[in-house]
């Protein structure tokens, strides 16, 4: 499996981007970069997945490095509603996610 | 929409003795995931189960077994509890598409107390 680096904590005042970075330096070509949310008592909740090229959703924009060995996850206008531990997952395949430790990200209002 | 369906929601139980948690995945949905989250852990992968045949393993204990059933529901059994198997469990369901595993729907999990 990749190995994932994230930052434990960051912290980002209401309503401006965050950006959530995350080295998966040993991905293999095919494997899918998944990122995944918690929040506080909650399962769980899909954020954005991406292979190569970078992708936009309701909920979040994911960039990808050309050489795939790092991804950003970027919430263009953070809220409170956002405070929540972020994980990015590269996948390979079927293969079940396996949950680093994440990011904790905090918003200040 | 439907979503996944955990029960029970909360449970006690005493050392040693057995408890079962249910899932009832998300319809047409064809697979079904375990999880453990032990307090102030993260999410640990248990099991998984693939058109009701079991896919892959993870760090289940061999004290715990599961299942998926003809209507795709699943069960986790666990017997012999021990204090440290107190945790959040979670049930997560998804739909293969190609490579891809898909996005997996967490359930809110059931909450087992082993006392």
């Amino acid at each position: 499996d990749a190995k994932t680096t994230q930052p434990n904590s960051m912290e980002s005042n209401e309503e401006e981007p965050v950006h959530l970075p995350c080295n998966h330096s040993t991905i293999s070509g095919t494997d899918y970069i998944h990122w995944y949310r918690q929040l506080p008592s909650q399962g769980p909740e899909y954020v954005i997945h991406g292979l190569t090229s970078n992708v936009n959703n309701r909920m979040a924009s994911l960039a990808i490095a050309e050489d795939r060995k790092s991804s950003t996850l970027i919430l263009h206008r953070a809220t409170l509603r956002d405070a929540a531990v972020y994980y990015c997952i590269p996948q390979l395949g079927n293969t079940p996610l396996v949950f680093g430790k994440g990011t904790r990200l905090s918003v200040i209002a | 929409a439907a979503g996944v369906i955990q029960s029970p929601r909360h449970l006690i139980k005493e050392k040693r003795e057995t408890a079962t948690l249910k899932c009832y995945p998300i319809p047409r949905h064809d697979t079904v995931y375990w999880y453990q989250q032990g307090p102030g852990q993260d999410p640990q992968f248990l099991i998984s189960f693939y058109e009701k045949m079991q896919s892959d393993k993870g760090s289940i204990p061999d004290r715990f077994s599961a299942q998926q059933f003809s209507d795709y529901h699943s069960e986790l059994n666990m017997s012999s509890l021990e204090l440290g198997d107190s945790a959040l469990y979670f049930c997560a369901s998804s739909l293969r598409t190609g490579r891809w595993a898909g996005e997996l729907f967490f359930g809110e999990g059931s909450r087992l107390t082993v006392l």
